[in-house]
């Protein structure tokens, strides 16, 4: 399986703030990269896909980008909705491996 | 609206059986590979198994030779079959939708399963 890890664990942040959630694959998986928001109790949801597609109805404050191995989350302006646990999941294999996931919360 | 429904978890002792079921509605069920992913405390979010539209199925292997899982078109309805659990096997699990480029884009709300004696 491809081993996905991601920096850092947890992030305090303030309204307002950009942050950058950075995912490293343990071998190249060209964009095959999606990106969840998971809130306490909730289901995760797609945010991103393809490492750097936006999905539907999601605010343009998220953007990804990265290739090969290492990726980037970033969230310009945050808002009090974007505090959460954030996971990369990778789909270059079928069994897909997702990060540990990365704790956005309030500074 | 697009709905996956997950039931059927519960509390089983180690070694015991367990069928999930999930519900499908807002979208063409047959059209789509569905999967099992589940999250526990310890070890995060982990893709389980999955199942093609024509029935293939892969299976994760922590629970190959364990698990099994099906899907019934005609009722819009994904299982899965879970034999021998362990301890390990405690978690919240998902049905997932599959967008056909093998990433996830709608998820159930879950159901727990739990494995203690």
């Amino acid at each position: 399986d491809i081993q996905m890890t991601q920096s850092p664990s947890t992030l305090s942040a303030s309204v307002g703030d950009t942050v950058t959630i950075t995912c490293r694959a343990g071998r190249s998986i060209s964009t095959w990269l999606a990106w969840y928001q998971q809130k306490p109790g909730k289901a995760p949801k797609l945010l991103i896909y393809k490492a750097s597609d936006l999905q539907t109805g999601v605010p343009s404050r998220f953007s990804g980008s990265g290739s090969g191995t290492e990726f980037t989350l970033t969230i310009t302006s945050l808002q009090p909705d974007d505090f959460a646990t954030y996971y990369c999941q990778q789909y270059h294999t079928y069994s897909r491996t997702f990060g540990q996931g990365t704790k956005v919360e309030i500074k | 609206e697009v709905q996956l429904v997950e039931s059927g978890g519960g509390l089983v002792q180690p070694g015991g059986s367990l069928r999930l079921s999930c519900a499908a509605s807002g979208f063409t069920f047959s059209r789509h590979a569905m999967h099992w992913v589940r999250q526990s405390t310890g070890k995060g979010l982990e893709w389980v198994s999955g199942i093609g539209t024509g029935g293939d199925t892969n299976y994760a292997d922590s629970v190959k030779g364990r698990f099994s899982i099906s899907r019934e078109n005609a009722k819009t309805s994904l299982y899965l079959q879970m034999n021998n659990l362990r301890d390990g096997d405690t978690a919240v699990y998902y049905c997932v939708r599959d967008t056909g480029y093998w990433y996830f884009d709608v998820w159930g709300r879950g159901t727990l399963v739990t494995v203690s004696s």
